[in-house]
């Protein structure tokens, strides 16, 4: 069946400029996940939803960062005036329940230029 | 960012042989771990998880150790093959809810 998909899997973008990444979770998961990572280092988590409940942004960095979900579908992370230090590989998962295996997509890769 | 530690950054081992790789989480509170294998370019790929009632689950030709008392975890590769190669991740699952923390990863070498 088909896994969690991310768009673009690419992304270069011009310092100050705003993006906007997009995750398809696995149908029927109703948790999804936004990890970042950096360049030989582990994932650090932004964000997760969780049905109809409030997100926990407790991960986010700075108010630059936003993420929404519509529903237990699609979700979208926005960084706003991005910066180099922005650059990274943006993961999203989704689970199917508490105390269940994350499915990852393959990332969008970010370049701030 | 939240980080669950390791003590070994890389990892290099000849083929056949069998690999360890530890893990060490600070959350008491942590019940759910899981262990992920990441290749280039891919996002990370479940391998095996455990629950705090265990000490040990074993799958096809890995085995995750769970010492509760010293917060360490391990995961045993028996026999390990040129596909292994890969940045692995250990991960808990604090208090039963969904965030999920993410240890700083071992690259696993394996030598023909």
């Amino acid at each position: 069946g088909a896994g969690v998909s991310q768009s673009p899997s690419n992304k270069v973008t011009e310092k100050g400029k705003d993006v906007e990444l997009r995750c398809d979770p696995i149908s029927g998961h109703t948790a999804l996940y936004w990890y970042r990572q950096r360049l030989g280092q582990g994932l650090e988590f932004l964000i997760y939803f969780q049905g109809n409940s409030a997100p926990d942004k407790s991960g986010l960095p700075s108010d630059r960062f936003s993420a929404e979900r519509t529903g237990e579908s699609v979700s979208t992370l926005t960084i706003q005036r991005t910066q180099q230090e922005d650059s990274a590989v943006y993961l999203c998962a989704s689970s199917l329940a508490q105390g269940s295996p994350l499915h990852f997509g393959n990332g969008t890769r970010l370049t701030v230029t | 960012g939240e980080s669950v530690g390791l003590h070994l950054p890389t990892l290099s081992v000849q083929e056949g042989d069998n690999s360890i790789i530890n893990c060490a989480y600070s959350n008491s509170a942590s019940d759910y771990f899981i262990w992920y294998k990441q290749e280039s370019g891919k996002g990370p790929q479940f391998i095996i998880d455990i629950r705090s009632n265990m000490d040990k689950r074993q799958g096809q030709r890995v085995t995750v150790l769970l010492n509760k008392t010293v917060k360490h975890l391990s995961l045993q590769i028996a026999a390990t093959q040129p596909g292994d190669s890969a940045v692995y991740f250990c991960a808990e699952n604090r208090g039963g809810g969904f965030k999920t923390i993410f240890g700083a990863g071992t690259r696993l070498f394996v030598k023909a």
